[in-house]
């Protein structure tokens, strides 16, 4: 199984402050990567596929890199609605989630 | 507009069954994957598998195998799942989201998740 863990757990940011996220995976996924973004008693919301390609109708301020084994997902000016868990998936084989890194606004 | 609606909330004893089903509309059902992703309280999503609707195949996660199974029927567009033998580790929020496009392998629709509790 393909294991993906994700940095930090916690994040605390400012208004404006550019953010990165970042996810491994325990062996080489191309690019077969996704980032969803998840909000208090809702379902993920998937923001970017194929690791940069970013969904439409997702603000351009989201992007995403990497390939293989490491990832990040970058949120260029952090807006307030940006305050949610974001979560890493690999479908390369079956698919896997990572731990999640919850992001909060100072 | 695309739609997931599922069913209600459930409660179960250990040693019961679960099943749990999944409305689409809004798009061709046959032409989607559809898939089962678990999270329980606090934790990331799991996923449990999958059903091709046209043709009903089926893949399972190997840790589900044996206790799951997933079903479809074409006449309702509506997907279930059911999972047998539950225990207090299966209390979590249960979603079937599909997949995008067999080229773009992400979940871009989800239902709005049914609570499994399972509690004696």
């Amino acid at each position: 199984d393909i294991q993906m863990t994700q940095s930090p757990s916690t994040l605390s940011a400012s208004v404006g402050d550019r953010v990165t996220i970042t996810c491994r995976a325990s062996q080489n996924i191309n690019t077969w990567l996704a980032w969803y973004q998840q909000k208090p008693g809702k379902a993920p919301k998937f923001l970017i596929y194929d690791a940069s390609s970013l969904e439409s109708g997702v603000p351009s301020r989201f992007s995403g890199s990497g390939s293989g084994t490491e990832f990040t997902l970058t949120i260029s000016s952090l807006q307030p609605e940006d305050s949610a868990i974001y979560y890493c998936q690999q479908y390369k084989s079956d698919y896997t989630f990572g731990q999640g890194t919850k992001l909060e606004i100072k | 507009q695309v739609q997931l609606v599922q069913s209600g909330a459930e409660v179960k004893k250990p040693g019961a069954s679960v099943k749990v089903s999944c409305k689409a509309s809004g798009y061709t059902f046959s032409s989607h994957y559809m898939h089962w992703v678990r999270q329980a309280p606090g934790q990331g999503p799991e996923w449990m598998g999958m059903i091709n609707p046209n043709g009903g195949s089926t893949n399972y996660a190997q840790k589900f195998q044996g206790r799951v199974t997933m079903t479809r029927d074409t006449s309702t567009n509506t997907v279930y799942m059911e999972l047998s033998s539950l225990r207090s580790e299966d209390t979590a929020v249960y979603y079937c989201a599909r997949l995008a496009a067999t080229a773009i392998r992400v979940l871009d629709y989800w239902g709005q998740g049914t609570l499994v509790t399972v509690s004696s």
